[in-house]
């Protein structure tokens, strides 16, 4: 049981834009920073959002964060096939003093 | 451009202690980041391990504290995880990532980049 929720599966179609929840608890999302990451299938998570919506250099501006309150979100824009992955909420929380991720959520481009 | 890559055995026996290795290239050890330990259960989700300061402090998840063991070499630029006890259950791929951790104010700004691509480590007698 992750202390961040998120859905476990999303889709849209090429060009459509998608967005994925992440719940938490004022102990993480209400308190501290929402990261995003990614992860294609076979290879390593990478960072996509930091401090709620900051994009890492590289990352495409189709992929932005948000943050209101105990939630956050990770919108994607003019969806392509090479979005299809897994997509992990994660941040600190104070009540663990540790860092915590959401389950993850397998986005599929249909 | 900073790189990290894993080393270590691949299989691990029950009861006994894994021990991995990261290997940091393209910057030190001794700048001033963390450096964090996270693994994968198979076809599972994320979960951190631990994170070592450059310092040579730590923190730990408070679920696998007690078996958790970070350290670094600084004349090898790397830093390792020893994991003691191990049972099926840590059969995993785990990764190391520089951990970029910040408290503001009462806020806390922590998240890890870049990765290492990974090693799998199976315990299994």
């Amino acid at each position: 049981q992750s202390v961040l929720t998120q859905p476990p599966s999303a889709s849209g179609t090429p060009g459509q834009r998608v967005t994925i929840s992440c719940s938490g608890s004022s102990s993480n999302i209400g308190n501290n920073t929402v990261n995003w990451y990614h992860q294609l299938p076979g290879t390593a998570p990478k960072l996509l959002i930091y401090s709620n919506k900051q994009r890492p250099s590289g990352v495409p501006d189709r992929f932005s964060g948000s943050k209101s309150g105990t939630s956050a979100s990770l919108a994607i824009s003019g969806l392509q096939s090479e979005d299809e992955a897994d997509y992990y909420c994660a941040g600190w929380d104070d009540s663990l003093n540790g860092v915590v991720f959401g389950a993850g959520t397998k986005l599929t481009v249909l | 451009q900073l790189q990290l890559q894993e080393s270590g055995p691949g299989l691990v026996k029950p009861s006994e202690t894994l021990s991995l290795t990261c290997t940091v290239s393209g910057g030190s050890v001794t700048t001033t980041y963390y450096w964090g330990w996270i693994r994968q259960p198979p076809g599972k989700g994320l979960e951190w391990i631990g994170s070592i300061y450059y310092s040579g402090s730590t923190y730990h998840n408070p679920s696998l504290k007690s078996r958790v063991t970070m350290s670094l070499d600084t004349s090898k630029n790397q830093f390792s995880l020893k994991l003691s006890s191990v049972t099926a259950a840590d059969t995993a791929m785990y990764y190391c990532a520089r951990n970029f951790h910040l408290r503001d104010g009462y806020i806390i700004r922590s998240w890890f980049d870049p990765w290492g691509q990974g090693t799998l480590v199976t315990v299994s007698s």
